[in-house]
This record gives structure tokens, C-alpha cells and sequence, in this order.
């Protein structure tokens, strides 16, 4: 059973859609990481979400934590081909710094 | 400054056999955290170096070991190795340990078992 849910696992989009991935998990989390892996590479953090409700912005991209702190989402606007990758959803639920990952969403951008 | 490396890059072994797979950190980082990536079963955390000492450890079985130098470098080691071993294994530092340290992770080593 997988601590935490990602959603949906495969995404294909032309470029220029809007699309939105999630992260789910019955237990209550600290805090969330989102990574975006890109092939022959490890992955890379995109953003920590810490307080319930709270809304991060990185340009095209938009990550909400859920007011439970049980749930994430990403959001990226107008997607390019450089978003192409494996997107990551991590936490910490026992606080020891050992992560726990998401079976991650794989995003490809049609150009 | 240098990110995290791994050496080495890519292994071919068969089963049976054991191998050590090493990590440098980035400089003036002491945690050292070692992750395996396999297609169905996603990234899985192995274990946690801190100073020399395992912190953490992850759902694996006793052939998976690692260790922590006084330089913070890291290696793990895998014996009698099986073919479900065959596996991307990610190492990522961080400036001390325990949660809210951000991590940065290697390249990683791709290791195939035949």
C-alpha cells in the first residue's frame, strides 16, 4: 500500500494545456516536496509546502497543500516541452528526515 | 559548487555476485541518504547516514548495507545480489540530517543484474 497516492500516473498534452496532478494519502504530513526527475538524472526539488491551505507559486507552476495536510496538487498553466518529465510527490511522515516518494506521474509535452 | 556524485555510473553483474556503489556528497554536507528506483515499486528510501552512523533504515533486507566516511562520503554495498536488485540507486546529501533539510540528489548508478 502506498503511503502516498499520486494521481493520474501517465499524462500526454500538447503543448500549451493546462494540467493538474495530485498527490493523496490518509495520513497527515508536516509537510509535502514536490521533485520533477528528468531522464538519466536524479530528481530535482521544485517546492516544500508547509502549512495547511497554503498556496507556492514557481512561474507556470502552482502547488496547494490541503487544509488537512493530507493532500497536494501541482498545477502547471500553458505546459511546455521542458516540462516533460517525472513529477514527484515526497514527505516525511515519521519527521526523521526519511522520505517517503509518490509512485510519481510521468508528463510528457507535445510540442 | 560540485553536486553530489556517484560512482559508478552504470553495473552490469550477475546474480550471486555482490557490489559497492559509492557517493560523494556536496561539500559541507554530513547526511547521506540512499534511495532505490525500480519501475513498479517507485523511489524507496534504504537508509540514512549521519556522521558516520546509520539514522535510518529503510524496509530492506540485511544484503543491503551501507556505511559513512569522516569525509561524509558514502558507499552501499548489495550481496548475493538477485535479479529484482536491478534498479536506478539515488544518492542524495543534505547539510545535516532530520526533516525540513532539503536534499539534493546524484545522478544516480543504474545497476543490472543478468
Amino acid at each position: 500500500t502506498q503511503l502516498l497516492e499520486q494521481s493520474p500516473q501517465f499524462l500526454s498534452i500538447q503543448e500549451g494545456e493546462n494540467l493538474t496532478v495530485y498527490c493523496n494519502s490518509s495520513s497527515v504530513f508536516s509537510s509535502l516536496q514536490w521533485y520533477r526527475q528528468e531522464p538519466g538524472e536524479g530528481p530535482v526539488l521544485l517546492v516544500t509546502v508547509v502549512t495547511g491551505g497554503e498556496v507556492k507559486k514557481l512561474k507556470r507552476l502552482t502547488f496547494q497543500f490541503g487544509d488537512a495536510r493530507k493532500d497536494s496538487s501541482l498545477h502547471i498553466t500553458a505546459a511546455q516541452p521542458g516540462d516533460t518529465g517525472l513529477y514527484l510527490c515526497a514527505g516525511d511522515p515519521s519527521n526523521t528526515g526519511k522520505l517517503i516518494f509518490g509512485q510519481g506521474t510521468t508528463l510528457q509535452v507535445k510540442p | 559548487k560540485a553536486g553530489v556524485t556517484q560512482t559508478p555510473r552504470y553495473l552490469i553483474k550477475t546474480r550471486g555476485q555482490q557490489v559497492t556503489l559509492s557517493c560523494s556528497p556536496i561539500s559541507g554536507h554530513r547526511s547521506v541518504s540512499w534511495y532505490q528506483q525500480t519501475p513498479g515499486q517507485g523511489l524507496q528510501f534504504l537508509f540514512e547516514y549521519f556522521s558516520e552512523t546509520q539514522r535510518n533504515k529503510g524496509n530492506f533486507p540485511g544484503r543491503f548495507s551501507g556505511r559513512q566516511f569522516s569525509n561524509s562520503r558514502s558507499e552501499m554495498n548489495v550481496s548475493t545480489l538477485e535479479l529484482g536488485d536491478s534498479a536506478l540507486y539515488l544518492c542524495a546529501s543534505s547539510l545535516t540530517a532530520g526533516p525540513y533539510n532539503e536534499q539534493f540528489f546524484g545522478p544516480g548508478t543504474r545497476l543490472t543484474v543478468l
